[in-house]
């Protein structure tokens, strides 16, 4: 079945503590991205990536690191994570083709920064 | 930057009814929109596109209306069902990056 998987889906974790978000695809797409959803502010992205080792910044990339040293794999870091940064988390993948684009979102990650 | 908004937060709408849910965008140079859907606890699942190139486009119950004039996009849907409850996003691929609406929350009421 083709898919975008995230881990963990549920995250509570403490200011400063280190940590990364899996994302994986299984549909050879080249291009991934992250998002984050918070309340009235719709969408927003944070870093996304055109193909392996070839990555760069959305709309919201401060405090957060990402890499692409793999096609499937799009981890997303928070070296020092910080209560603004609570949030739905989003990794997507995608394929152009004709000048269309399909996004395919993967099922969330909600964190929590204590 | 790039700017694409939805004129309503939220909608109710009667089950068989048809909703109209619409969105704007700032950025004249734009050609190219999407529609999501997004259910509760679920990721954004992509309904319908439309290039700039089009007015209108129509898939299984939902259409698309594109008005360049005003910069405008809506998505139709027909016949509403229970199952369409969800959040309705449009968005705008411009370069690599996209931008998303706030949203439209559709609560279908049977």
């Amino acid at each position: 079945e083709a898919q975008v998987t995230q881990n963990p889906r549920y995250l509570i974790t403490v200011t400063g503590k280190k940590l990364t978000v899996t994302c994986s695809q299984n549909m050879n797409h080249e291009y991934m991205s992250w998002y984050r959803q918070d309340p009235g502010l719709g969408l927003r992205q944070i870093y996304y990536s055109m193909n392996v080792e070839v990555t760069d910044k959305g709309d919201v990339p401060e405090g957060y690191k990402v890499s692409r040293k793999e096609k499937r794999n799009f981890p997303l870091i928070l070296e020092s994570p910080s209560p603004n940064q609570t949030s739905l988390y989003f990794c997507a993948s995608s394929w152009r083709q004709d000048n269309q684009e399909t996004q395919y979102f993967g099922p969330g990650t909600r964190l929590l920064v204590l | 930057g790039e700017s694409v908004g939805l004129h309503l937060p939220t909608l109710s709408v009667q089950e068989g009814d048809n909703s109209i849910i619409n969105c704007a965008y700032s950025n004249s140079a734009s050609d190219y929109f999407i529609w999501y859907k997004q259910e509760s606890g679920k990721g954004p699942q992509f309904i319908i596109d439309i290039r700039s190139n089009m007015d209108k486009r129509q898939g299984q119950r939902v259409t698309v209306l594109l008005n360049k004039t005003v910069k405008h996009l809506s998505l139709q849907i027909a016949a509403t069902q229970p199952g369409d409850s969800a959040v309705y996003f449009c968005a705008e691929p411009t370069g690599n990056q996209f931008y998303f609406g706030t949203g439209t929350s559709l609560t279908v009421i049977p």
